[in-house]
């Protein structure tokens, strides 16, 4: 089974400045990754998807991800935060469950912007 | 174009009692999923549904149910109510079933059980 982990249950910091939120993944084989963004008492918006093209994945708002199969990695960036980026980020590995997409989550990050 | 849509947004039920959640997929997309979001967790996957059709349950008990109409338009019923069922409950749709398709979620309903 494929899973996620998240390994921040929090990240603050000072708008303007960098932002990286960190996800390793476990996968029997390529896997389909992605990130969603939940901001509070909304659905989920998906940021970027990497599907084995490019490893750098360019998203929405600024964001973009690289994924590192020597490093099980799919980590997060963002080059200059903005008040707005303030939410729960999501992690998430596509698996197949009989026949079905199951999406597997991280327990998220939740992104803290302090002006 | 309308994105999911989710009826009602928020609920309140009584332990035991039954309920019913509403999605609506975008337009022309086939396949719809339901999710479970506890507080403070990221969402756990019910049950998919593609072309009228359960595809996949995640380990949730049989007191989870749904169905898919020919409108690709989807229920989720939930039995015999638990404090434990309380939660964000999330629909997505894809186009697709397969891995690597994107799922498109909508606002959710937030069910209480007291």
């Amino acid at each position: 089974a494929q899973s996620v982990t998240q390994l921040d249950s929090h990240v603050s910091v000072s708008e303007g400045t960098p932002v990286l939120l960190r996800c390793n993944y476990s996968s029997s084989y390529s896997p389909s990754l992605f990130w969603y963004v939940q901001h509070p008492n909304k659905g989920l918006q998906l940021l970027l998807k990497y599907t084995s093209a490019a490893t750098l994945v360019k998203g929405i708002n600024g964001f973009e991800a690289e994924f590192k199969k020597s490093e099980t990695s799919f980590h997060l960036t963002k080059p200059s935060a903005h008040m707005s980026d303030a939410a729960e980020y999501f992690c998430v590995v596509s698996d197949s469950l009989q026949g079905a997409q199951k999406l597997v989550f991280g327990q998220g990050t939740r992104l803290t912007i302090n002006p | 174009d309308a994105g999911v849509t989710q009826s009602p947004t928020h609920l309140i039920k009584t332990r035991g009692q039954q309920v019913t959640l509403r999605c609506s997929p975008i337009s022309g997309h086939k396949s719809v999923s339901w999710y479970q979001q506890v507080l403070g967790q990221g969402p756990q996957f019910i049950f998919q549904y593609y072309e009228k059709e359960e595809r996949g349950r995640g380990n949730f008990p049989d007191r989870f149910s749904a169905r898919q109409f020919p409108n690709y338009s989807s229920e989720l019923n939930v039995n015999a109510l638990l404090l434990g069922d309380s939660a964000l409950y999330l629909c997505a749709s894809s186009y697709r079933r397969v891995e690597a398709t994107e799922a498109f979620f909508g606002q959710g309903t937030r069910l209480t059980v007291v």
